[in-house]
C-alpha cells in the first residue's frame, strides 16, 4: 500500500468552472476526511466519511461543495461554480477508526488555482 | 471551538543547533499530533502524544494535558528539517470523532 493518493496534484481552472478531485485512502482504513489549506494557514476541516456515510459537514463547505464516498473506497470533491476564493490546498486523510484514533495520514494534496 | 497557538510563528536555525516548538490548546483533548509539512505540501504525522513523553530519533515531543501545552523538541537540525510544523488537536466531547483543529503553525529554516 503506497499511502493516501489524491489526484490531481494541482488544478487551474477559470472562475465558474467545476472541478472535481479524487482521493484513495490506504485500503483499510475506514474513516476519511477532507480539509482545506489557505497560504499560511493550518488545515481546516471540511468533512468526514465513516466508510461510505457522511457524517458531518463543516460550515465552510457551501452549497457549491459536495463530497461522495461511494462504497466506502475512494472519495470524490466536487466544487461547483468555482470563486478566487476557492484556491486553496485540498488535503485528503484517512485513519484506521475504532475507538483509539491514531495518526492520521494525509495524501500529497490538490492544489486549486482559480483564475 | 478550541483554540491552538504555536510558538514561534518562525525560526531560524543554522544546521546542528537545538530547539523547541510550542503548542497551547484552550481545551481538553483526546488527541494531540504534529505533523511536519515539506516544502512540497506533504503533510508527515511526527508523533500521536496526547499526553506523555515520546522520541522519535532526533525529535522528541512531550504533552502535559493537565497544563494544555506540547512541545516538540529537535536536536542537531539538519537541512531537511525546514517546512512547517503544525500541531493538531481533537477535543474531548467532540461532535466529529477524528476532527483534527490546526494551529498556524512554525515555520521553520535550517541554514547549512
Amino acid at each position: 500500500d503506497t499511502g493516501v493518493s489524491q489526484d490531481p496534484r494541482h488544478k487551474i481552472t477559470k472562475r465558474g468552472q467545476n472541478v472535481t478531485f479524487r482521493c484513495d485512502p490506504i485500503s483499510e482504513h475506514n474513516r476519511l476526511y477532507w480539509y482545506r489549506q489557505t497560504l499560511g494557514q493550518g488545515p481546516e476541516f471540511l468533512t468526514y466519511f465513516q466508510n461510505e456515510a457522511q457524517l458531518e459537514k463543516s460550515r465552510l463547505l457551501s452549497d457549491r461543495f459536495s463530497a461522495e464516498r461511494p462504497k466506502g473506497s475512494f472519495s470524490t470533491l466536487e466544487i461547483q461554480r468555482t470563486e478566487q476564493g476557492d484556491s486553496a490546498m485540498y488535503l485528503c486523510a484517512s485513519t484506521p477508526g475504532g475507538q483509539v484514533n491514531y495518526g492520521y495520514t494525509f495524501g500529497s494534496g490538490t492544489r486549486l488555482t482559480v483564475v | 471551538g478550541i483554540q491552538v497557538e504555536q510558538s514561534p510563528p518562525d525560526l531560524i536555525l543554522q544546521e546542528g543547533a537545538n530547539s523547541t516548538l510550542r503548542c497551547n490548546f484552550s481545551d481538553s483533548v483526546n488527541n494531540l499530533q504534529w505533523f511536519h509539512q515539506n516544502p512540497w505540501g506533504q503533510l508527515i504525522n511526527l508523533f500521536y502524544i496526547p499526553s506523555g513523553t515520546k522520541q522519535n530519533g532526533r525529535l522528541s515531543a512531550t504533552t502535559v494535558a493537565t497544563e494544555r501545552y506540547s512541545l516538540l523538541y529537535i536536536s542537531s537540525s539538519q537541512t531537511t528539517d525546514s517546512g512547517v510544523y503544525f500541531c493538531a488537536v481533537e477535543p474531548q466531547g467532540g461532535s466529529t470523532l477524528g476532527r483534527l483543529y490546526f494551529g498556524r503553525g512554525t515555520q521553520l529554516t535550517v541554514w547549512p
